[in-house]
């Protein structure tokens, strides 16, 4: 079975500031991951994903996130936050199966202070 | 290209009435999923199928709630009859999935925003 925890509901940085959302994972299959964003008022859209080689995945928007399989953690960064970040972002993890289902997080909400 | 197509966007109706949403997946897609999002229970998965088929529908909350695939565009989930609590924003994705792989990600549309006066 798969299961995500994001650490933190809420997390709020300054702009300009180093942004880092916190996702660890359990799976009993070798772990695909996604982080996803979630404007208002719209679904939610694909940030960057994880599936198998180099462990840091770059995505979009300028953020990355870093696969550590010893401490199952596949954590998001962005280095200077925008504004535009404000936003509420997903970590998941997919089943390994053809129909593709994925376990999400509960979702950490991004405030961008100005 | 057309992303997940979603509708209505917005519907408002009393308790009691039927209520259809209606999703069309990107085409060549082969697994769809209806969540239901609120502030207090988050992203729920509701039922996914593949192929056209259900393959789980464990997280629909009752059986005032159905959902069909009748062909690989086109995707309803139906609430009958309509209850305060169903009011959520109701999302539906999909994905493409190839051999044992499950590494694409879903594709979500915009959602339907349900209000049961």
């Amino acid at each position: 079975a798969q299961s995500v925890t994001q650490l933190g509901s809420h997390v709020s940085v300054s702009e300009g500031a180093l942004v880092l959302l916190r996702c660890n994972y359990s799976s009993s299959v070798p772990p695909y991951l996604f982080w996803y964003v979630q404007y208002p008022n719209q679904g939610l859209q694909l940030l960057l994903k994880y599936t198998t080689g180099a462990t840091l995945v770059k995505g979009i928007n300028g953020f990355e996130a870093e696969f550590k399989k010893s401490e199952t953690s596949f954590h998001l960064t962005k280095p200077s936050a925008h504004m535009s970040d404000a936003a509420e972002y997903f970590c998941a993890v997919s089943d390994g199966t053809n129909a593709g289902k994925s376990t999400f997080g509960d979702g950490t909400t991004l405030t961008v202070k100005p | 290209d057309a992303g997940v197509i979603q509708s209505p966007r917005h519907e408002v109706t009393e308790m009691g009435q039927e209520v259809t949403l209606r999703c069309k997946p990107i085409s060549g897609h082969n697994s769809l999923f209806w969540y239901r999002q609120t502030m207090m229970r988050g992203l729920e998965l509701l039922i996914y199928f593949n192929n056209n088929v259900p393959i789980d529908d464990s997280g629909m909350p009752e059986d005032r709630f159905s959902a069909k695939m009748p062909n690989a565009s086109f995707s309803t989930l139906k609430i009958q009859p309509s209850e305060p609590r169903d009011s959520a924003v109701y999302f539906c994705a999909s994905s493409f999935g190839q051999g044992r792989s499950g590494n694409q990600p879903q594709h979500f549309g915009d959602g339907t925003r349900l209000s049961i006066l």
